[in-house]
């Protein structure tokens, strides 16, 4: 089974802290995604990542930023969190075949709440 | 752009049926389904690609109409483990590998 798990299911930070999610994938995947997810807004994409050191920038990517040093790990950094941030945070990773996208495997969610 | 899901949410009966609908304003290379249920992480149901195809296993099934940018997913005499929030997920032809998620049709199925 394709396992993907995230550092922490809840986080509590301060306004102006630097905050690090970490997301973890042990399939060999080379696609890896970070969402935020609100009431009423669903899934967007704040960054994505289809090689280490590679990156794409999703829907809402104000305010983060991402980091993939290794195949396995994709991380989402809040550089000075607010209040606005407070959200719940999903990580996915799926295949890549060069044309289409494929089923995305999700982590079980960070819920961050910024003080 | 998101896409458009309608309805927002719905109440079923067991065995009644339902439809949940995903409207997109682009073009569209693919169609993605998934639901969530409360708490826990999104899970994959189905791709539908461009050709109009559907798909379905057991008694959940989806259509997609790609001329007009829309997808259907339909839940046939629902069972109380089909409770959740179905999203739809887009993918246009310019953003290989990324998907537009819709807002989230909420269904709930009563005894």
């Amino acid at each position: 089974d394709v396992k993907v798990t995230q550092s922490s299911r809840y986080l509590v930070k301060r306004t102006g802290e630097k905050v690090f999610l970490e997301c973890v994938q042990d399939m060999d995947h080379e696609n890896m995604f970070w969402y935020r997810q609100d009431p009423g807004l669903g899934l967007r994409l704040i960054y994505f990542s289809y090689d280490v050191k590679m990156k794409e920038k999703g829907d809402i990517p104000e305010g983060y930023s991402v980091s993939r040093e290794k195949k396995e790990r994709f991380s989402l950094i809040l550089e000075s969190a607010s209040t606005n941030q407070t959200s719940m945070y999903l990580c996915a990773s799926s295949l890549y075949f060069g044309q289409g996208a494929y089923e995305q495997y999700f982590g079980p969610g960070t819920r961050l709440t910024v003080t | 752009q998101q896409p458009v899901q309608s309805p927002q949410a719905v109440i079923l009966r067991e065995g009644e049926d339902a439809v949940i609908n995903c409207s997109s304003s682009k073009a569209l290379y693919s169609v993605h389904w998934y639901r969530q249920k409360h708490g826990e992480a999104p899970v994959f149901l189905m791709i539908l690609l461009k050709g109009g195809e559907q798909k379905g296993h057991e008694k959940i099934s989806a259509s997609f109409n790609e001329k007009k940018q829309q997808s259907s997913l339909y839940l046939t005499a629902s069972q109380l483990s089909y409770s959740g929030t179905y999203f739809c997920g887009t993918e246009g032809f310019e953003s290989s590998e990324k998907l537009t998620f819709g807002t989230g049709t909420r269904l709930t199925i009563i005894p």
